[in-house]
């Protein structure tokens, strides 16, 4: 009964220092995403992948990198991170295009950067 | 370019009140999809409901009802009979031809009952 998990749940971190976010899902699903979520902003995309190796911008891609080597696994990279990007991060995957919207969530990760 | 509004930033009901959750959006799709996503103290987004834009039909389950109107292009959201555990923040979100790597999000609505 995992669904998507995220590791980790907090971390602070230094301006300039760098760290990595890994997403994993259990469902098989083909699509997954990592979004951002700031008080008063919603959701906004970050990156995401629509399959294994592929991925793709987001709305807010500035600053993040990611890989998708392995199907059930989305990583996201802060190589340099900036007090901007305090913000709980947000993994989510959805089984294919035609399901147009529903998504299954990890339960975010908190990134503090000072 | 899509748009979700959500105006309404927070509110405040006592148990047992109905609420009503407005969703606002705008699309130049003919074919899009609209959701309702609630979160949860605990923090983990979960999908409520997806309505397709040829379905203008309510629905209702249980506590829950959506009311999709095109000709305002809304969206609502009730809750009868409010519950301490409906407290949570909801997301309306939107997504068109482009597929859910276009979904997009409200600002969200965060809804507080009060016992």
């Amino acid at each position: 009964n995992a669904g998507v998990t995220q590791t980790p749940k907090f971390r602070v971190l230094k301006t300039g220092q760098s760290m990595t976010l890994l997403c994993a899902q259990d469902m098989n699903h083909e699509y997954m995403y990592w979004y951002r979520q700031d008080p008063g902003m919603g959701l906004r995309l970050i990156h995401y992948s629509v399959g294994e190796g592929t991925t793709a911008k987001g709305e807010v891609p500035d600053g993040y990198n990611v890989s998708r080597l392995k199907k059930q696994n989305f990583l996201l990279g802060l190589e340099s991170a900036a007090p901007s990007q305090t913000s709980v991060y947000f993994c989510a995957s959805s089984h294919f295009r035609e399901s147009t919207g529903e998504l299954f969530f990890g339960e975010g990760s908190r990134l503090t950067v000072l | 370019a899509q748009k979700v509004t959500q105006a309404q930033t927070e509110i405040s009901v006592v148990e047992k009140e109905d609420v009503t959750l407005d969703c606002v959006y705008e699309t130049r799709d003919t074919t899009y999809y609209l959701f309702w996503y609630k979160q949860p103290p605990s923090g983990e987004l979960v999908f409520l409901i997806r309505r397709n834009s040829f379905d203008e039909q309510n629905e209702i389950s249980g506590r829950y009802s959506w009311n999709f109107q095109k000709s305002t292009s809304s969206f609502n959201f009730t809750i009868t009979a409010s519950q301490v555990v409906d407290s949570a923040v909801y997301f309306c979100a939107l997504s068109g031809q482009g597929g859910s790597e276009k979904l997009v999000f409200g600002k969200g609505t965060k809804l507080t009952v009060n016992p």
